[in-house]
C-alpha cells in the first residue's frame, strides 16, 4: 500500500459528459502528479501541483483541468469526454523536496467512455 | 524531444536466472534515473533511483547501472522468481521540476 488513495476505482460514462477524479496524497507529501495510461500511449504525465500551486504541465488537454486543495488532496476534472479518453488515470505523490525524487502511485481510476 | 526506449518485446526467462532489462535515452542528460515495477491494472511501484555520478546501485536482488556515455541504464534481477513477473518501467526526471518521463516498459515473465 503506497498510502496514496484514489476514488473512484472505476468510472463508466458517456461521451460528452464530465467526471471528477479524486486523489489523496501520502501523509506529509506536498506534491501531487496526475498521469494517464492507455494501451497505446504508455504512462503520460499530465500535470503536477505543489502545495496548492501548479508546478508543471505535460500534454494535458484543454478539456482537462486539475486543482490541489488546502488539505493537499487533488481533483482532476475531465469534460466533454471522448472515447479516446478511456484510460487508467493515476495520481502520484512525493515530498516535493530535493532529497526525495521517488513518486508513490495510487491504485488508479479506470475510466471507460462509451 | 527527450525520449526513453525500452525493449517492447517481452523477456522470458527461467526461474533462478538473472534478468537484464535495458533502458536507453536520447536528447537529454538526466541527473537521476528511476526504475518502477507495475503489475497489471495497478499503479507503478518505485524500486530504485540512481544518480548520474553513481555507476551502480543495489537493493537485495536488484541492481541498476547507469552509463552516461552510452546513455543507458541496465536493470538486473538476480535469482529471478515467478513473483518477479511484471512490467518494469524506467523513468527520468525531465527539467527543473520532478516531472517523470517514462519508458513504455518491458514485460518480464519468469517461468517456474
Amino acid at each position: 500500500d503506497s498510502g496514496v488513495t484514489q476514488t473512484p476505482k472505476h468510472l463508466i460514462t458517456a461521451t460528452g459528459q464530465r467526471v471528477t477524479l479524486r486523489c489523496s496524497p501520502r501523509s506529509g507529501d506536498l506534491s501531487v502528479y496526475w498521469y494517464q495510461q492507455s494501451l497505446d500511449q504508455g504512462l503520460q504525465f499530465l500535470i503536477q501541483y505543489y502545495n496548492g500551486e501548479e508546478r508543471a504541465k505535460g500534454n494535458i488537454l484543454e478539456r482537462f483541468s486539475a486543482q490541489q486543495f488546502p488539505d493537499l488532496h487533488s481533483e482532476l476534472n475531465l469534460s466533454s469526454l471522448e472515447l479516446g479518453d478511456s484510460a487508467l488515470y493515476f495520481c502520484a505523490s512525493s515530498s516535493g523536496d530535493s532529497r526525495s525524487y521517488e513518486q508513490y502511485f495510487g491504485p488508479g481510476t479506470r475510466l471507460t467512455v462509451t | 524531444s527527450q525520449k526513453i526506449e525500452q525493449n517492447s518485446e517481452a523477456l522470458n526467462i527461467q526461474e533462478g536466472k538473472t534478468a537484464t532489462l535495458t533502458c536507453n535515452y536520447t536528447n537529454y542528460s538526466p541527473a537521476y534515473l528511476q526504475w518502477y515495477r507495475q503489475d497489471p491494472g495497478r499503479g507503478p511501484v518505485f524500486l530504485l533511483l540512481i544518480r548520474e555520478n553513481e555507476k551502480e546501485k543495489r537493493k537485495e536482488r536488484l541492481k541498476v547501472t547507469f552509463d552516461t556515455t552510452l546513455k543507458q541504464s541496465l536493470f538486473h534481477i538476480t535469482a529471478s522468481q515467478p513473483a518477479d513477473s511484471a512490467t518494469y518501467l524506467c523513468a527520468f526526471l525531465g527539467g527543473a521540476t520532478n516531472k517523470l518521463i517514462f519508458g513504455t516498459g518491458t514485460l518480464l515473465a519468469v517461468q517456474p
